[in-house]
């Protein structure tokens, strides 16, 4: 499975654009890069997810490289109920399909 | 919106106690999946169903963890006897199929704490 490779901790303030980076530099081309969010206590949230394309949903947009090595993940306007841990998944088809947590990024925004 | 869910929230037990988790998953999911989450790390798959029968138990300590999914909807993780290492939190997690394009959703998690 390709490892993903995350800042430990990042801060932003509330109101600005967080953008938090996630290296993947093995990937392979049908692998796909999947973001959660895991808030204090509760369980993993679903964000988005993308193959080559940059994507935008509700929540955030996905912005993947050309070369598909690296992804970043943008919250336009963080709020502080954006605080929490995100994690950077490398999603492989055929292998069963489980999720392969890393340590994740823990976002901090601040007032 | 249809949301994964579990119960109990809280489980607190002592040590050689049997505790079960019940799963209820997102209506129409066939792949349903069991992570444990230890305090400080990412969670961790146990177990992986696809409806009935189980897929992937490589990580599942099977002389003291089971699963069931007797009819291919909701699922029953038990654990005994309960060890203190077993503190953590259970996650279930179901999808359309085990597809890579095929989202996860998590529950909510049952805290466990074993004494």
């Amino acid at each position: 499975d390709a490892k993903t490779t995350q800042p430990t901790s990042m801060d932003c303030a509330e109101g600005r654009a967080a953008n938090l980076p996630c290296n993947h530099s093995t990937i392979s081309g049908n692998e796909y890069v999947y973001w959660y969010r895991q808030i204090h206590s509760q369980g993993p949230q679903y964000i988005i997810h993308g193959l080559k394309n940059n994507e935008t949903n509700e929540m955030a947009s996905l912005i993947i490289t050309e070369d598909r090595k690296s992804s970043t993940l943008i919250l336009p306007h963080a709020t502080l109920r954006d605080t929490a841990v995100y994690y950077c998944i490398v999603r492989v088809d055929g292998n069963t399909g489980k999720l392969i947590f890393g340590q994740g990024t823990t976002l901090q925004v601040k007032p | 919106e249809a949301e994964v869910a579990q119960s109990p929230r809280y489980k607190i037990t002592e040590k050689s106690q049997a505790v079960a988790f019940w799963c209820d998953p997102i209506s129409g999911h066939a792949t349903l999946y069991w992570y444990r989450q230890i305090l400080g790390q990412g969670p961790e798959l146990l177990v992986q169903f696809q409806d009935e029968s189980v897929v992937d138990d490589s990580q599942l300590p099977k002389d003291r963890f089971s699963a069931e999914r007797l009819k291919g909807v909701d699922s029953t993780l038990k654990i005994q006897p309960a060890e203190l290492g077993d503190s953590a939190m259970y996650l279930c997690a179901s999808s359309l199929t085990e597809a890579n394009t095929d989202t996860q959703y998590f529950g909510p998690g049952t805290r466990l704490t074993v004494l």
